[in-house]
């Protein structure tokens, strides 16, 4: 069972750099989320998207673009990154038609320099 | 103020002990609450739903109260095993966002 799948897991970038984080779900979920965790900050939510073709913004989407271009992907895009960018990204998915949990992806390690 | 707070913590427990952790949320459409447990460098995990009766699952119980927004979740016996972050979880209705506390850290020292 491969449920919430990650791209990459780690990455470095200079500021001003571009990249995209890629999540791919199996579980036939309607959303999707990215939120981005800090120390002491909890998991804060960045974008989500209720169903394939439409998102909403998040606490903190500044700096951020995403993507859902079908059911199973979530892609998060960085266009000029900057070190306050720096921190630990994570996919989620959710049935929320059955009000059930979420599952996550195992993360990104994101350090901007 | 945070949709969502908790206990700020950290708990630092020996084996054995009972411990209890406390969360509010402030939007009263809020329809799911959730448990989850985060160890460090780690995805969340689902430690466990929380119903309007009340649940309870081995050593863990949770329970709701709509009427004040609370969420309670008590660890019996702690062991070693259960030092982590717990994160209290609420959602709203279809296509809403999920919404995360800060996370209260437990140690259980030995």
């Amino acid at each position: 069972n491969a449920g919430v799948t990650q791209t990459p897991k780690f990455q470095v970038l200079k500021t001003g750099q571009s990249m995209t984080l890629q999540c791919a779900q199996d579980m036939n979920h309607n959303s999707m989320y990215w939120y981005r965790q800090d120390p002491g900050m909890g998991l804060r939510l960045i974008y989500y998207s209720a169903s394939e073709g439409t998102t909403d913004k998040g606490e903190v989407p500044n700096g951020y673009n995403v993507s859902r271009l079908n059911k199973r992907e979530f892609s998060l895009r960085l266009e000029s990154a900057a070190p306050s960018q720096t921190s630990v990204y994570f996919c989620a998915s959710r049935d929320d038609s059955l009000n059930t949990e979420a599952f996550f992806g195992q993360g990104t390690r994101l350090t901007v320099v | 103020r945070k949709e969502v707070e908790q206990d700020p913590g950290p708990f630092n427990v020996p084996e054995g002990a009972t411990v209890a952790f406390n969360c509010t949320y402030s939007n009263s459409a809020s329809q799911s609450f959730f448990w989850y447990r985060q160890d460090c460098r780690k995805e969340p995990k689902l430690l466990m739903s929380v119903y309007s009766s009340g649940n309870e699952d081995g050593r863990f119980t949770a329970q709701l109260n709509r009427a004040s927004q609370y969420i309670s979740l008590l660890i019996r016996d702690s062991k070693l095993s259960d030092s982590a972050t717990y994160l209290c979880v609420v959602s709203h209705n279809y296509g809403q966002n999920f919404v995360f506390g800060p996370g209260t850290r437990l140690s259980v020292l030995p």
